[in-house]
């Protein structure tokens, strides 16, 4: 089963400032999704990445989210100016394939915006 | 929405017991996920029924699926206290090239020992 981190686990910010969240696959995938989960509520979807460029991305994901695969094998999700709603849990996940059924989640970032 | 909603939101038992989830979908689905959330961590796979099929198993879990009445259930027989954790469901859509699952919010299950 293909593995997953994220870095960091727990991030405290000013609203206002920007945030990188960092996934690191351990084997090189090329599929990626982040995902959102505000305590207590569902998972959201916010993005999917394949071939160094989004596929499909949500309504939540408007023009604060970037994503990126910088070196290619991190990838990130940047927030360039946190609002007290972006407060939640953000995670990765991988699929091994495009159209991929099985998703592989990393176990999150903690993000809280003060 | 196409979205799962489980049910019930909550369920205490006692360990030994069987939980059973439920997850009603909306519109023509492609497959039905289930996964399980410990407290504060990432989602774990359980296991995928695809619309052909009616009843899956793996281990101490069964999943069934319900086309005509757009419902699946997750039952978890001899529950552990170890089984405590909250179970998503998350269905994928029949048509239009997406392959991303949309989740429900969730069953919370304590299991008791």
């Amino acid at each position: 089963e293909p593995e997953v981190t994220q870095t960091p686990s727990h991030q405290v910010t000013q609203m206002g400032q920007e945030v990188i969240l960092r996934c690191v696959p351990i084997s090189n995938h090329l599929y990626f999704y982040w995902y959102r989960q505000i305590l207590g509520q569902k998972v959201e979807f916010l993005v999917s990445f394949y071939n160094n460029e989004i596929s499909e991305k949500s309504e939540i994901f408007d023009d604060q989210f970037s994503v990126e695969r910088p070196d290619g094998s991190n990838f990130t999700l940047k927030i360039r100016s946190t609002k007290l709603e972006d407060s939640a849990m953000y995670f990765c996940a991988i699929t091994e394939r495009v159209g991929g059924e099985t998703q592989y989640f990393g176990p999150g970032t903690r993000l809280l915006v003060l | 929405s196409q979205q799962g909603e489980e049910d019930p939101q909550a369920l205490s038992i006692q360990e030994g017991e069987n939980a059973t989830m439920n997850c009603s979908y909306k519109t023509s689905i492609n497959n039905l996920q289930w996964y399980r959330q410990n407290s504060g961590r990432g989602l774990v796979h359980l296991i995928l029924i695809r619309s052909n099929e009616r009843e899956k198993h793996s281990g101490r879990l069964r999943v069934t699926l319900d086309t005509s009445k757009k419902s699946s259930s997750l039952l978890i027989t001899a529950s552990r206290a170890a089984d405590t954790a909250s179970y998503f469901c998350a269905t994928v859509l029949a048509s239009g090239g997406s392959y991303i699952p949309t989740f429900g919010r969730g069953t919370s299950l304590i299991v008791h020992p």
